[in-house]
């Protein structure tokens, strides 16, 4: 099975960078998304890493280390569109692509 | 785009009744799952499906049922609602093929309140 970690909340200030880290347990891993959800709304796929290292796109970034288990998500230049829940997720390794998500960081950008 | 869309964005049922929950999405993707989301517990597997008339138990499968007769749809049942099956249910689809992240799309949801 998957146990996935994250902050609960966090406050960050518009234009400024926010990391938000995840940390994971898995009995397989076959790639870590990051997903974003506006209250009331559905997930939106963010970025994928399979691999160490960092991806970026955009004002969004996020890294990878398998062997720490661990992920983060950077956000650059704030935005307050940017308030929103972020989900770390997990996929297995086996065949039939279960993704396990964590409970995801609320993060809160003030003016 | 990709479209995933649900049978209904609010839903209210008595304890007891049989529920349907439908989805329905456009791009012919083979992988098919259905959640439920919760304060605090975040989003929870139910169900998934990979091809047709095939099915995965997720983390949570007690009191649903499920059944994918054409490649596009995908319904949730809920046999007798309790209570405690209040929730959002979120559907997704995905691709299956090797070697690509193959993210998830989502539907809207269903707020489903049991009384």
């Amino acid at each position: 099975g998957q146990n996935i970690d994250q902050p609960t909340e966090m406050t960050a200030t518009e234009g400024a960078i926010v990391q938000i880290n995840c940390t994971y347990q898995t009995s397989g891993f076959n790639g870590l998304f990051w997903y974003q959800q506006h209250a009331g709304e559905a997930p939106t796929f963010l970025s994928y890493n399979v691999l160490d290292g960092l991806e970026e796109k955009g004002r969004f970034s996020s890294f990878l280390s398998r062997s720490k288990g661990y992920s983060y998500l950077l956000l650059k230049e704030l935005q307050m569109k940017d308030s929103a829940s972020y989900l770390c997720a997990v996929r297995d390794s086996g065949g039939y692509q279960k993704v396990t998500f964590g409970t995801g960081t609320k993060l809160q950008v003030i003016p | 785009d990709v479209k995933v869309t649900q049978s209904s964005r609010y839903l209210v049922k008595r304890t007891g009744e049989k529920v349907f929950l439908e989805c329905v999405q456009d791009m012919d993707h083979e992988n098919m799952f259905w959640y439920r989301q919760d304060p605090g517990l975040g989003l929870r597997l139910i169900y998934f499906s990979y091809d047709v008339k095939m099915k995965e138990k997720g983390d949570i499968p007690e009191g649903y049922s499920v059944s994918r007769e054409k490649k596009e749809r995908f319904s949730l049942i809920l046999e007798s609602a309790s209570t405690n099956q209040t929730s959002m249910y979120l559907c997704a689809s995905s691709w299956t093929l090797a070697g690509g992240p193959y993210e998830q799309y989502f539907g809207p949801g269903t707020r489903l309140t049991v009384t």
